[in-house]
C-alpha cells in the first residue's frame, strides 16, 4: 500500500503566476488535509475534504487559495497569482473514515522567486 | 483558540541517554494527542497517538504520556540512538474537529 503521494516535490513559480499542488491520499483513504509549514514555523492547519465535499476550510487565506477533492482524481490546492510569502512546503495527509491516525505525505516545496 | 508549546526547542544528547520532550497546550478539549518525527526535508511520520481517555501509549523505546487537565504531553525516549536525531512535532486535535494544531518542535540531535 502506497504512502500519501504528493507532486511535484518542488515548484518554483514566479510571483503572479499559479501553482497547483496535487495530493494522492493513501487507497482506501476518504479523508485528505492539508497544511503548511512556513521558513521556521510549525505545520498550519488550512483545509479538510472529503469526496467532492470542503468539510473545513478555517485555515485557509480568503483569497488565491483553493482545494478541491473530486471524485476521481487526486486532491488539488490551487494558489493563484503567487506572493513571495506563500514560499513554504505544503504538506497533504489522509485518513480513512472513521480512522485516528493522519498519514502525511513528503510535501511540496513550493518557492516563488 | 488551542496553542500547542513544544519545550526545548532544541536538544542534543550523548548517545545512551535517556530524554523527555515536552509538550503543553491550551484548551483540555482534546480529542486526542499525536507525536510525530519529521526528517529534514521529509513528510512526518506518525509515532504515537494518544486518545484522550488514555494516559500512555508506548512503542519500543517511545513513551508517550498525556495529562488533560494539567495540559501536558511528554515523549519518553529511552536509550536515544544517532538515527533519533530529527524534529519531534505534537499535534492536538480537538473534539469535534478534525483539524491537527502543531507545535513548533523539539529538534533532536542524538551525538554519536
Amino acid at each position: 500500500n502506497a504512502g500519501v503521494m504528493q507532486n511535484p516535490r518542488h515548484l518554483v513559480r514566479r510571483r503572479g503566476q499559479e501553482a497547483r499542488l496535487r495530493c494522492s491520499p493513501m487507497k482506501g483513504h476518504s479523508h485528505v488535509y492539508w497544511y503548511r509549514q512556513l521558513p521556521e514555523e510549525g505545520l498550519k492547519f488550512m483545509v479538510y475534504l472529503q469526496k467532492e465535499n470542503i468539510i473545513d476550510e478555517s485555515g485557509m487565506p480568503k483569497e488565491r487559495f483553493s482545494a478541491e477533492f473530486p471524485k476521481e482524481g487526486p486532491s488539488i490546492l490551487r494558489i493563484q497569482q503567487v506572493v513571495r510569502g506563500d514560499s513554504a512546503a505544503y504538506f497533504c495527509a489522509s485518513s480513512p473514515w472513521g480512522g485516528e491516525v493522519m498519514y502525511f505525505g513528503p510535501g511540496t516545496r513550493l518557492t516563488v522567486t | 483558540k488551542q496553542e500547542v508549546t513544544q519545550i526545548p526547542a532544541a536538544l542534543s544528547v550523548p548517545e545512551g541517554e535517556n530524554l523527555v520532550l515536552n509538550c503543553s497546550f491550551t484548551d483540555s478539549a482534546i480529542y486526542n494527542l499525536q507525536w510525530f518525527r519529521q526528517d529534514p526535508g521529509k513528510g512526518l511520520t506518525s509515532l504515537l497517538l494518544i486518545q484522550s481517555s488514555q494516559r500512555e501509549q508506548t512503542s519500543g523505546r517511545l513513551n508517550a504520556s498525556l495529562d488533560k487537565s494539567s495540559g501536558r504531553s511528554t515523549l519518553y525516549i529511552a536509550a536515544s540512538q544517532p538515527g533519533d536525531s530529527a524534529t519531534y512535532l505534537c499535534a492536538v486535535r480537538l473534539t469535534g474537529r478534525r483539524a491537527l494544531t502543531f507545535g513548533s518542535g523539539t529538534r533532536l540531535q542524538v551525538q554519536p
